[in-house]
């Protein structure tokens, strides 16, 4: 079955600091791929997504690209504000899913000034 | 306006109360669903609905029974809840189909703490 594999929290930074979370999944044939932030008390908004192999999504400074021959989707943002707290969450969704979302675990990032 | 909304935010309740939660969106998506996030964040879908039908119903107890009344709504029924029910509960939606974005929208969560 499909599944989403991400680096356990939590990660904690210095402001200004690089921050990486790893993302690996299995997948039949080609899902599209996302990131989800949810800030503390909030409910989960889509930060970027990739739809095929080789496209990267970027939004707020953050960057993903959609490596098919790794299966990998990794999160990378070059330097994190306090605001950019939040617990993260790799996805995937196939084509024939009716929109589900199979979520990874979530990783918590915590970034101190 | 919210674009997804939820009653209630919060509910505390003993074991054995049945329980609704309450879920709307104004984005005229055909799709809705409910995913569970248990105290580790892990988030589970458990229904979902495509214009009022049930198009994914994961291994959920039978305690749960959702009902969709019309497209832009999917309530949560929960019968004899159970310790274990204790989770925030999500409603989200999507328009699913020829003009799919893939994008899933959120509301805010309703928390249920069973004692």
């Amino acid at each position: 079955g499909n599944s989403v594999t991400q680096m356990e929290g939590p990660v904690t930074l210095s402001e200004e600091a690089f921050l990486t979370i790893n993302c690996t999944y299995t997948a039949t044939g080609y899902p599209s791929l996302f990131w989800y932030v949810q800030y503390p008390g909030e409910g989960l908004q889509l930060l970027l997504k990739a739809t095929k192999a080789d496209d990267k999504g970027s939004n707020k400074g953050f960057e993903a690209t959609y490596r098919k021959e790794t299966t990998s989707f990794h999160l990378e943002k070059g330097s994190v504000q306090v605001s950019d707290s939040a617990v993260y969450f790799c996805a995937l969704m196939t084509t024939d899913s009716w929109g589900k979302l199979q979520f990874g675990a979530g990783t918590q990032v915590v970034v101190t000034p | 306006d919210t674009a997804v909304s939820q009653t209630p935010k919060y509910l505390v309740t003993q074991m054995g109360n049945d329980k609704s939660i309450k879920c709307e969106q104004n984005l005229g998506h055909d799709t809705m669903y409910w995913y569970k996030q248990d105290s580790k964040k892990f988030l589970k879908i458990m229904f979902s609905y495509n214009n009022k039908e049930l198009i994914i119903n994961e291994t959920v107890p039978n305690r749960f029974s959702p009902k969709s009344p019309d497209k832009a709504h999917l309530n949560l029924h929960i019968n004899s809840l159970e310790l274990g029910d204790s989770a925030v509960y999500f409603c989200a939606s999507s328009q699913v189909g020829r003009r799919n974005t893939g994008e899933l929208f959120f509301g805010e969560g309703s928390r249920l703490t069973v004692l």
